[in-house]
């Protein structure tokens, strides 16, 4: 019984370059919720997705930043021409119908390089 | 806007031992309180969790009591093990949405 997955789990990029992260929610689940943690610092909410639906974007960079979940595959979040600030571990979440913050269930994470 | 500041570690402490991770909050309302566990190499784990005042969470010997007085949701354990060292992060979330605010986490490392 596969968990949220997320890959690739450890991501290096030069300064310029974008950056595709995937995550493959639980099964059966139609919610994903991506989360930024930069160093030293807590998760930061980035973007709430339902299949083909952005929900809630309030914490997403208004700039070089989007996410998709298409109703087949994985969500993909996308960092066009990234900088070293972009340097952080980005975790993943999925929950079923409803969207209640007690039924995430988290990925392990991709940590992203900047160089 | 909302909040969540919870003590520096990393904590060290010797098997048996009590521990306490201080957790307190800003937040508009009435918001549910949780604590997320994190192990090495894995994602975050739900630990125990609390939706209005004076609730006390527990799970696996861990508990923590919604303090609506004090704004806080300190975790204990009577007993910790080896087994429990990971990160701990305090969290909140408005209500019943989904958006999670998050502390900056806090390493627990026991040794024998």
């Amino acid at each position: 019984n596969a968990g949220v997955m997320q890959n690739p789990r450890h991501l290096v990029r030069r300064r310029g370059q974008e950056a595709r992260l995937r995550c493959s929610p639980m099964k059966g689940h139609s919610h994903v919720y991506w989360y930024r943690q930069l160093p030293e610092e807590g998760l930061k909410f980035m973007v709430y997705l339902q299949k083909e639906n952005i929900i809630d974007e309030s914490g997403m960079p208004k700039e070089r930043f989007s996410a998709e979940f298409p109703k087949e595959g994985p969500s993909i979040l996308r960092i066009q021409q990234v900088v070293r600030g972009d340097s952080a571990a980005y975790f993943c979440a999925s929950s079923p119908a409803g969207g209640r913050a007690d039924t995430q269930y988290f990925g392990p994470g991709t940590r992203l390089t900047v160089l | 806007g909302d909040s969540v500041t919870q003590m520096e570690g990393p904590v060290t402490l010797s098997e048996e031992a009590f521990l306490t991770i201080n957790c307190t909050y800003t937040a508009t309302g009435y918001p549910s309180l949780f604590w997320y566990v994190q192990y090495p190499g894995e994602g975050l784990q739900l630990l125990l969790k609390a939706t209005k005042a004076d609730d006390k969470g527990s799970n696996k010997g861990f508990e923590a009591t919604y303090r609506k007085e004090t704004t806080s949701f300190h975790l204990e354990k009577g007993s910790v093990q080896v087994s429990d060292s990971a990160v701990y992060f305090c969290a909140l979330s408005p209500g019943t949405a989904s958006k999670l605010t998050f502390g900056t986490g806090t390493r627990l490392q026991v040794t024998l």
